[in-house]
């Protein structure tokens, strides 16, 4: 079936650090991918997304590039603020499909 | 614009009680789903609605989970005879258009279930 593997946490990191999260996935179809973040107390949203091979999705300073070569969809950003500090989950969805199919989730905390 | 809301934001409930969890999607969106949030893990899909109709109910754990969204616009989401199995955080999340359009899913902030 369809499925996400991304990095376990939690990661903690200083401010101005650099952040990788690492997201491959088990597609059958050609998948959309895409990154959500819930803040503390708030609900999921959409960081980023990606719908075919070679395409970077980016927000907010984070960026990700649908690797289809090797199945990869990692999450970056080169200086992570204080407001940065959330879960994020990778996800996909299979062309012709409609359900987002989500990775366990990556806790990060950035330190001031 | 307003967004996604849920209600109750808690709820705790006895094991045995029957359940009921709101969703108001955003106005005018077709799809709505729900998905289910166990501590620490990622979304799990439980069901698809295209307007009234639920199209997809194949995430569904049990007979003891029903859903519907009469109207096409406010859904329920109703756990019978809850179990402790059943605490968990319920996501309902809203898009503009029909299955197989890569529209953004917009997410609710939650229900969290807590079964004693």
């Amino acid at each position: 079936g369809d499925s996400v593997t991304q990095m376990e946490g939690p990661v903690t990191l200083s401010e101005e650090a650099f952040l990788t999260i690492n997201c491959t996935y088990t597609a059958t179809g050609y998948p959309s991918l895409f990154w959500y973040v819930q803040y503390p107390g708030e609900g999921l949203q959409l960081l980023l997304k990606a719908t075919k091979a070679d395409d970077k999705g980016s927000n907010k300073g984070f960026e990700a590039t649908y690797r289809k070569e090797t199945t990869s969809f990692h999450l970056e950003k080169g200086s992570v603020q204080v407001s940065d500090s959330a879960v994020y989950f990778c996800a996909l969805t299979v062309s012709n499909d409609y359900k987002l199919s989500f990775g366990a989730g990556t806790t990060v905390t950035v330190r001031a | 614009g307003a967004g996604v809301s849920q209600s109750p934001r808690y709820k705790v409930a006895k094991r045995g009680q029957d359940v009921a969890l709101r969703c108001d999607p955003i106005s005018g969106h077709v799809s709505l789903f729900w998905y289910q949030q166990a501590l620490g893990q990622g979304p799990e899909f439980l069901t698809y609605f295209q307007n009234e109709a639920q199209l997809d109910k194949s995430g569904l754990p049990s007979d003891r989970f029903f859903a519907e969204r009469p109207e096409g616009s406010v859904s329920t989401l109703k756990i019978q005879r809850t179990q402790q199995e059943d605490s968990a955080v319920y996501l309902c999340a809203s898009s503009l258009r029909d299955r197989g359009s890569t529209d953004t899913q917009y997410f609710g902030p939650g229900t969290r279930l807590t079964v004693l």
